[in-house]
């Protein structure tokens, strides 16, 4: 099976504006999770989505949005963006509806000037 | 909520010595403690899970225990390898629907 995608891989951005990220999970898989990543902060959780509804969130401000689509395709959106927004943006998938073994994609690396 | 607290943030070990990471969690709920590796510009992948019904759970060169009283778990690398050099990141989670909550890494370098 093909791998957990996520588009687009870099993304330069200006404060004030909002961007889209979105990930393909592996074929089957029903649960998409976001995490930020950031040197330092590790792997920051900011939402869950099992079968088009989110399902745990973290704690993040209300710029931070996501949804999920019938395939499991997810999107993150983040408006308003700020400097502070500038890090590795991974997404993970699991098989089933436990958040347990998540597979990760390769990230989108959103840099904010 | 729950925190997972991670020690130490950096180790570097010669090659072929042993090397041990350890993690509290905060939640007694908590029952699943998975272990993940990222090497530099790469994504971060499973290496080992334990479950709280286990006390200890191996898998080659790693293994991990876990002490539930005391809320921790570590992850033991036996005869460090160069290629074991990544960040390594614990985690945890409690039961169906919940989210899984990571600590902040180590960084651990294997010198030849």
């Amino acid at each position: 099976k093909a791998g957990v995608t996520q588009t687009p891989r870099y993304l330069i951005k200006t404060r004030g504006q909002q961007v889209t990220l979105s990930c393909s999970p592996i074929s089957g898989h029903r649960s998409v999770s976001w995490y930020q990543q950031t040197p330092g902060q590790g792997l920051q959780f900011l939402f869950e989505y099992f079968s088009e509804t989110q399902r745990n969130k973290g704690n993040f401000p209300g710029r931070f949005s996501g949804r999920q689509f019938s395939n499991s395709r997810s999107e993150m959106n983040v408006s308003t963006l700020e400097l502070g927004d500038s890090a590795l943006y991974l997404c993970a998938s699991s098989p089933r509806e436990r958040s347990e073994t998540q597979y990760f994609g390769p990230g989108t690396r959103l840099l904010v000037l | 909520g729950e925190n997972v607290e991670q020690h130490p943030s950096t180790l570097s070990v010669q090659e072929g010595d042993s090397a041990v990471i350890k993690c509290t969690y905060s939640d007694s709920a908590s029952n699943y403690f998975p272990w993940y590796k990222q090497e530099l510009g790469k994504r971060p992948q499973l290496i080992i899970d334990i479950r709280s019904n286990v006390g200890e759970k191996k898998d080659q060169r790693i293994a991990v225990t876990l002490n539930k009283t005391a809320k921790h778990f570590s992850l033991h690398i036996t005869e460090t390898q160069p290629e074991d050099s990544a960040v390594y990141f614990c985690a945890a989670s409690k039961a169906s629907y919940d989210k899984v909550i990571f600590g902040p890494g180590t960084s651990l370098s294997v010198i030849p």
